[in-house]
């Protein structure tokens, strides 16, 4: 069945320095990857998309990398602040018009200052 | 972009009763999305519901279950039925904006739902 993975232990990381998340799926080809975050006790918030022809797309201290080989996306937050603590969703959606779209259990991320 | 408001934003139910939750959007969009999200889990998809068909339910849910309604473009309705303390959860409604793919979902707030 299809599965998608994200590191369930929280991330801990000093202000300043890049946090790197991990997206891994099997079982699947998807044509579109979506992170979204969450803040406790809030619906997710989109963030980026990147298609499966894309290999990487840049949003302000965002980047996202998509290697459809490896099956893996990087999600990056350069110059990381204490407002970027929240659960970053790592989701997938397939090419047909019908399909639907799949979330990761999320990893949770802490910047300490 | 899209503004989605639900309500209620949380509820304390007893086993055995039934509770609507609406979704209200601020334009009008052709998918709506019904997720439930356990404590430390991820969404998982209940439903699609189009304006004018039946709701599209995923596998391990059903209509006698989780009745939705779409009586227009901008708003729809989702009913947990016969409540058990299983069904506390958080259950959020999410539109789509792409074309020929979903393309970015918009959430609403959630309502979180305890049941007793």
């Amino acid at each position: 069945s299809q599965k998608i993975e994200q590191n369930s232990e929280a991330l801990n990381i000093q202000e300043g320095k890049t946090a790197t998340l991990t997206c891994n799926y099997t079982n699947y080809s998807p044509a579109y990857l979506q992170w979204y975050r969450q803040d406790p006790g809030r619906g997710p918030v989109f963030l980026l998309l990147i298609r499966e022809n894309e290999k990487e797309k840049r949003k302000e201290r965002l980047k996202v990398t998509f290697d459809t080989t490896l099956k893996q996306s990087l999600f990056h937050i350069t110059a990381s602040q204490p407002a970027d603590s929240a659960t970053y969703l790592c989701a997938l959606e397939g090419y047909s018009s019908a399909s639907k779209i799949i979330f990761g259990s999320g990893t949770r991320l802490s910047i300490r200052p | 972009s899209a503004v989605i408001s639900q309500k209620p934003s949380r509820d304390i139910c007893q086993r055995g009763t039934s509770l609507t939750i609406q979704c209200q959007v601020d334009s009008q969009v052709t998918m709506m999305f019904w997720y439930r999200q356990q404590p430390g889990q991820s969404l998982t998809l209940i439903a699609t519901a189009n304006q004018g068909s039946e709701a599209t339910y995923e596998s391990g849910f059903v209509i006698d279950k989780f009745p939705i309604s779409r009586p227009n473009l901008t708003f729809s309705t989702l009913t947990v039925s016969n409540m058990s303390p299983e069904d506390s959860s958080i259950y959020l409604c999410s539109v789509g904006t792409g074309g020929t793919n979903t393309g970015e979902l918009f959430f609403g707030e959630g309502s979180r739902l305890t049941v007793l």
